[in-house]
């Protein structure tokens, strides 16, 4: 029952320092997200994926960049590092298709700080 | 552009109130796609309901429910009989569009935080 794994959990960074989050899913979902949680806001949506090897921007991409080789993972990396980047990110995944399409699978989040 | 808005930040009542969370939507498209989730203290999301846009019908699950209005663009959440498990941070959805990758990319109001006082 792993469902979406997210490492590590918790990581701070010094500014200028790059780093990458990785996201793993089991479910055979086509889709994958990440989003930002800033204190006392929503999630943002940062990236997405419809499958291996496609890619596009969500909301905020500045500072990100993603790949997706295989179904199954869906790495975040952050170039240079600044202190705006200091949040909680989270990776999702979604069925194409089936009953529940739309529901969003979330990891457990992994908290940065970059100081 | 589509936008979410929690009015509420913070509730708090008491064990075994009834609760209402207010969700107000904006989108310029006809097909679209409301959620609801809960984040509780442990920081991860779970889903709660997910309601499409030709469907007003409201929806009870034990001691949840849902009030959609297409006519104010409101989406709300009561919890009746609350428990001090449901205290969390609530979050509204929109999706846009109907299939694809819209389904996922959504826009999430503030959210709220529920406190229920034993």
């Amino acid at each position: 029952n792993a469902g979406v794994t997210q490492t590590p959990k918790f990581r701070i960074l010094k500014i200028g320092q790059s780093m990458t989050l990785q996201c793993a899913q089991d479910m055979n979902h086509n889709y994958m997200y990440w989003y930002r949680q800033d204190p006392g806001m929503g999630l943002k949506l940062i990236y997405y994926s419809v499958g291996a090897g496609i890619t596009d921007k969500g909301e905020v991409p500045n500072g990100y960049n993603v790949s997706r080789s295989t179904t199954e993972d869906f790495p975040l990396r952050l170039e240079l590092a600044a202190p705006s980047q200091t949040s909680v990110y989270f990776c999702a995944s979604s069925r194409l298709r089936g009953p529940n399409t739309g529901e969003l699978f979330f990891g457990e989040g992994s908290r940065l700080t970059v100081l | 552009a589509q936008k979410v808005t929690q009015a509420q930040t913070e509730i708090s009542v008491v064990e075994k109130e009834d609760v209402t969370l207010d969700c107000v939507y904006e989108t310029r498209d006809t097909t679209y796609y409301l959620f609801w989730y809960k984040q509780p203290p442990s920081g991860e999301l779970v889903f709660l309901i997910r309601r499409n846009s030709f469907d007003e019908q409201n929806e009870i699950s034990g001691r949840y429910s849902w009030n959609f209005q297409k006519s104010t663009s409101s989406f709300n959440f009561t919890i009746t009989a609350s428990q001090v498990v449901d205290s969390a941070v609530y979050f509204c959805a929109l999706s846009a569009q109907a299939g694809g990758t819209s389904y996922g990319k959504l826009t999430f109001g503030q959210g709220t935080i529920l406190t229920v006082h034993p």
